[in-house]
Formats: C-alpha cells, sequence, structure tokens
C-alpha cells in the first residue's frame, strides 16, 4: 500500500448536486494531483495542488475545484454534477523536485451520478 | 503535446510463458516514462519508471521495461508470467518540461494470464 488514502470509497450522487472528495498524501509529500478514470479510460490529469495553489490543470472545466490544507491533504470538489462525471476519481501524492516526482496512487472514490 | 499508446486492448498469455505489454510515447525531449498496474476495484500501483541512464529498467514484482529512443517505445515486460499479473497495465509520460508533474496515460492494457 502507498499510503495514499481518499474517502469516501464510493458515493452516488443526483445531477446538478455538489460533491467533496478527500485525499491524505503519503507521509514526506507535499505534492497532490488528481485525475478522472471514466469507465473503460486512462486516468485524466483534473489537476496539481502544490504549496496550497493549483499548479496546473488539465482539460476541466472551472466546476471542478480543489483545495490543499497546510498538512498537504486536499479536496476535489466538484459543483452542478452530470452524467459524465461518473467516473473513479484518483489522487496521488508526490514530493516535489525529488524522486523525479513518482506519483503514488490512493485507491480511488468511485462516483456515480444518477 | 504529450500521448502515450497502447497498440493492444488485451494480451493474453499462459502461465509461465513471457509477458510483454507494448507502449510507444510521443514528448518533447527527453521523457520521464513509467508503468503503473490496477486490480480490479483499486488505485493504481507503481511498477517502473524511466527518467536516465541504462534503458533497461528493473521494477516490482519481476517486471522490467526496455526503453528505446530510436523507436520511442517503452515496453514491460516479464520473463515469466504468474495467474496473479492478471490486471490492467498502464503506461504513462511525463514531459520533464513541465514545470507541474502532470501524467498523460495510456488507454490500458488487460493482461489475462491462464493457468
Amino acid at each position: 500500500e502507498t499510503g495514499v488514502t481518499q474517502s469516501p470509497t464510493h458515493l452516488i450522487k443526483t445531477r446538478g448536486q455538489q460533491v467533496t472528495l478527500r485525499c491524505s498524501s503519503q507521509s514526506g509529500h507535499n505534492t497532490v494531483s488528481w485525475y478522472q478514470q471514466a469507465l473503460g479510460q486512462g486516468p485524466q490529469f483534473i489537476f496539481q495542488y502544490y504549496r496550497e495553489e493549483e499548479n496546473g490543470r488539465g482539460n476541466f472545466p472551472p466546476r471542478f475545484s480543489g483545495l490543499q490544507f497546510p498538512n498537504y491533504s486536499s479536496e476535489l470538489n466538484v459543483n452542478a454534477l452530470e452524467l459524465d462525471d461518473s467516473a473513479l476519481y484518483l489522487c496521488a501524492s508526490s514530493f516535489r523536485l525529488a524522486d523525479q516526482e513518482t506519483q503514488y496512487f490512493g485507491p480511488g472514490t468511485r462516483l456515480l451520478v444518477l | 503535446a504529450q500521448s502515450v499508446a497502447q497498440p493492444e486492448d488485451q494480451v493474453n498469455v499462459a502461465e509461465g510463458n513471457p509477458l510483454t505489454v507494448k507502449c510507444t510515447y510521443s514528448v518533447s525531449g527527453n521523457p520521464y516514462l513509467f508503468w503503473y498496474v490496477q486490480y480490479p476495484n483499486r488505485g493504481l500501483q507503481f511498477l517502473l519508471k524511466y527518467i536516465t541512464g541504462d534503458n533497461l529498467v528493473k521494477g516490482s514484482y519481476g517486471f522490467e521495461a526496455e526503453f528505446n529512443k530510436s523507436q520511442t517505445s517503452f515496453h514491460l515486460k516479464k520473463p515469466s508470467a504468474l495467474v496473479s499479473d492478471s490486471a490492467l497495465y498502464f503506461c504513462a509520460v511525463r514531459d520533464p518540461t513541465d514545470s507541474w508533474g502532470k501524467l498523460q496515460f495510456g488507454a490500458g492494457t488487460q493482461v489475462v494470464v491462464t493457468p
């Protein structure tokens, strides 16, 4: 196991609702990246947080937002949920500027939007 | 822009036989390359990476990968497959010139190892 934890493990929401997913990074890591993995696809980069600031964003709309806290844990917030947001959401932690930033993934949160 | 291709949706191999999972990439400059494995209803587990140096990289669980710059490939190999190696395998590339560590993943290759 990587030491990266995510909560909840599963979540069911309806269209238009808002959701918050949580991630605790591995001890010693200071960077958190979030990915969306739709069924049958590879993970897609959402954004990365370093020093409590967004450090890069993939092709996702602004209704996907996040936070990083002083203890390096992170939240992913999705507003106005759409059916296509149904996916496995993965967070990965790494230590910036070391280890060529190998990213270690948590078990994921599976979100179903009805 | 960086991209990764995994040309095979599924690879079938008998236990004890060699396993190869193919990956090709496109990135400007020298890439960072990674392999991850995903078991059902689990997150991704890191197997190995190539950053620089020896083209043959050894990783976890007896896996290795060979970096070939001229063919822009990074194929994953295991000399003798186990039934427990059955899983979904992802190749990923990172452009080291990015100031942030976005990984671009392939679509994945399902490996099925039969007894």
